[in-house]
């Protein structure tokens, strides 16, 4: 158990729709980051945030959106659903890093989207 | 443009025997890279790191290599056991304005073979 919380654990809707995916970090992280996982690929970062920040942003599309609250949980917002956002999504947390080595990442079950 | 392939799906491997990942790179700005391991239903675990400036990094049976002239590293592990069965992902981590972003490969899918 990584300690990160990722609800729910699958996720059915129909396209055109708009699902909200949620990230509880592990205790004491600051920094949480979205990974999607689509059929027979790597995991492709989608964001970072940091104390409630925005800090680094990856192959997000403009559809999907996210935001840290002030108890740190995350919340991944993807709306206009397609049929290729069907994947599962990761969340992981770290410490941030310190200046030198990156962190290491913690990562959450993942939460199963099927767009039909 | 995938900066991080994993270029065998899939590896079967006797059990006690040496099992050899491989991950290749283009990208000479990573300065860290990481394998990670991933059983079903649950998120991928760290395993081991490497940075950029060394060659070799070895924890228990578990060592990974580094050669930065082919941009190519692997992950070796040392005597393979049928609970080391998972996929195994390949990471890059790529300073960015004050934070990491990693970069992973496709995946291997190692199987043991008691």
């Amino acid at each position: 158990d990584s300690g990160v919380t990722q609800t729910p654990k699958h996720l059915i809707t129909a396209t055109g729709q708009r699902v909200t995916l949620r990230c509880s970090p592990r205790s004491g992280d600051l920094s949480v980051y979205w990974y999607q996982q689509s059929l027979d690929q790597g995991l492709q970062f989608l964001i970072q945030y940091y104390n409630g920040e925005e800090r680094a942003k990856g192959n997000i599309l403009e559809r999907f959106s996210a935001q840290q609250f002030p108890d740190l949980h995350s919340e991944l917002n993807l709306s206009s659903l397609e049929l290729g956002d069907s994947a599962l999504y990761f969340c992981a947390s770290s410490n941030f890093f310190s200046g030198g080595a990156p962190d290491t990442q913690y990562f959450g079950p993942g939460t199963r989207l099927t767009v039909l | 443009d995938q900066q991080v392939k994993q270029n065998s799906p899939s590896l079967s491997v006797q059990e006690g025997r040496i099992s050899i990942l491989n991950c290749d790179y283009t990208n000479s700005m990573f300065d860290y890279f990481l394998w990670y391991k991933k059983y079903p239903a649950e998120g991928p675990t760290f395993l081991i790191s490497i940075s950029s400036i060394k060659d070799k990094n070895e924890d228990g049976r578990f060592t990974v290599f580094l050669n930065k002239s082919a941009k190519h590293l692997s992950l070796h592990i040392v005597p393979s056991q049928p609970g080391d069965s998972a996929v195994y992902f390949c990471a890059a981590s790529q300073p960015t304005s004050g934070t990491y972003k990693y970069i992973f490969g496709t995946g291997t899918r190692l199987k043991v073979l008691a």
